[in-house]
């Protein structure tokens, strides 16, 4: 699977847009970009994922720039509940098998009021 | 519901001790993982199962071991070989067939180990 780098702490103030990025330069034709986050002392959730196409759902948006090497996942109006580490991951669509996710140690997103 | 259940939530072990955690899931998922947290750190892999009675090691599977029996259960014994077992465990499930997306991949809400 491909590696992600992501810096490893933002701010976002209250009801503002946080863009999150993630870089995956090598990132394979058949890798999925997938974002889950992690708020403390919890399991992680998933948030979305994207191939190529932007993708927009009740959480977050994800913009995936047309080379593919980045994306940017949004979150359009942070409250503080969205304070949580998020996590970037690339990884291929195995036909019928469920393959290990591999995580970084993401963003730490703090959202203050 | 269904859902990822890991029991207890909070377990101390004697230094020396093996500890087993406990990991169900009732969501008819194939595939289940165990991950290791460290303070400030990401999530790394310890082992994981594709199918009943099969498994693999992760990155760190040194002093763990698992069992397989049953597709709803995926229990993680942590044991004295384990220099540094102290840790957040988190236990996952994924389907197998799922081809499309990882909305199948679920985690639990963690066993946090202290070894005193």
């Amino acid at each position: 699977d491909a590696k992600t780098t992501q810096p490893p702490s933002m701010d976002c103030a209250e009801g503002r847009a946080a863009n999150l990025p993630c870089n995956h330069s090598t990132i394979s034709g058949n890798e999925y970009v997938y974002w889950y986050r992690q708020i403390h002392s919890q399991g992680p959730q998933y948030i979305i994922h994207g191939l190529k196409n932007n993708e927009t759902n009740e959480m977050a948006s994800l913009i995936i720039t047309e080379d593919r090497k980045s994306s940017t996942l949004i979150l359009p109006h942070a409250t503080l509940r969205d304070t949580a580490v998020y996590y970037c991951i690339v990884r291929a669509q195995n036909t019928g098998t469920a393959s290990k996710l591999t995580f970084g140690t993401g963003t730490r997103l703090q959202v203050t009021l | 519901d269904g859902g990822i259940t890991q029991s207890p939530k909070y377990l101390f072990r004697k230094e020396g001790q093996n500890v087993t955690l406990s990991c169900e899931q009732n969501l008819n998922h194939d595939a289940m993982y165990w991950y290791r947290q460290d303070p400030g750190q990401g999530l790394r892999l310890i082992y994981y199962s594709q199918i009943v009675n099969d498994f693999q090691k992760g990155d760190i599977a040194e002093g763990y071991s698992v069992s397989r029996e049953k597709k709803e259960s995926f229990p993680l014994t942590v044991t004295s070989a384990q220099k540094n077992p102290t840790a957040f465990y988190l236990c996952a499930s994924a389907s197998r067939s799922d081809r499309s997306s990882f909305y199948g991949y679920t985690f639990g809400s963690g066993t946090r180990l202290t070894v005193v």
